[in-house]
């Protein structure tokens, strides 16, 4: 089965910080996406990687931008983590032509 | 960005009975997924359709590609404890690996014994 593992279930940050969020995925995939959860919203989309080093601009990806030097690995940075980023972060990595593997999620607060 | 429209929001049932759920869009899809999310982990897959008008059936789960190509159902039968969590319904326009989901607001289910 894919693994998709975020690496961190539950941060606390403070306003202002720089917060890398990290994604690894052990399928040789070349999607990945993160997107952010929050109550009656559902999923929104913040950014995603056709491949390595290649990048592209999500549904809300304002204060957020991200990184993919290794197949594996997508990671998500908040460049100066507000109080309203406070959110359940999900990444995911495309499985086949039409479904995603999720990991567990992210969940930040930013105090 | 789009969001694709479920309803009802949230359900509150009693185990054993019927659930039903739908999800609603303004323009059309060629996929629609059906994904779960349980308390504290990320969404997984429960059923994909491919064609307008199929239907599909995985253990007590079925779910309909509306034929309008515009919205999509999920029914669960017998409900039981373990049905608990959230529902996502998921939309995709293209049918290449470029293609991205466009996902529901979600539909949050508590079942009662």
């Amino acid at each position: 089965d894919v693994k998709v593992t975020q690496s961190s279930r539950y941060l606390v940050k403070r306003t202002g910080e720089k917060v890398f969020l990290e994604c690894v995925q052990d399928m040789d995939h070349e999607n990945m996406f993160w997107y952010r959860q929050d109550p009656g919203l559902g999923l929104r989309l913040i950014y995603f990687s056709y491949d390595v080093k290649m990048k592209e601009k999500g549904d809300i990806p304002e204060g957020y931008s991200v990184s993919r030097e290794k197949k594996e690995r997508f990671s998500l940075i908040l460049e100066s983590a507000s109080t309203n980023q406070t959110s359940m972060y999900l990444c995911a990595s495309r499985t086949n032509h039409y479904g995603y593997t999720f990991g567990s999620g992210t969940r930040l607060t930013v105090v | 960005g789009q969001q694709l429209n479920q309803s009802p929001q949230s359900m509150f049932i009693q185990e054993g009975e019927d659930v039903s759920m739908n999800c609603t869009s303004s323009s059309i899809f060629n996929t629609w997924l059906w994904y779960k999310q349980d308390p504290g982990e990320g969404p997984v897959l429960l059923i994909a359709l491919y064609k307008a008008g199929e239907l599909t059936s995985n253990g007590r789960l079925t779910a309909q590609f509306g034929i309008t190509r515009k919205d999509s159902f999920l029914n669960i039968s017998a409900s039981i404890p373990s049905d608990v969590g959230i529902y996502f319904c998921a939309g995709q326009k293209g049918t290449g690996t470029a293609s991205k989901l466009t996902f529901g607001t979600g539909t949050r289910l508590q079942v009662t014994l």
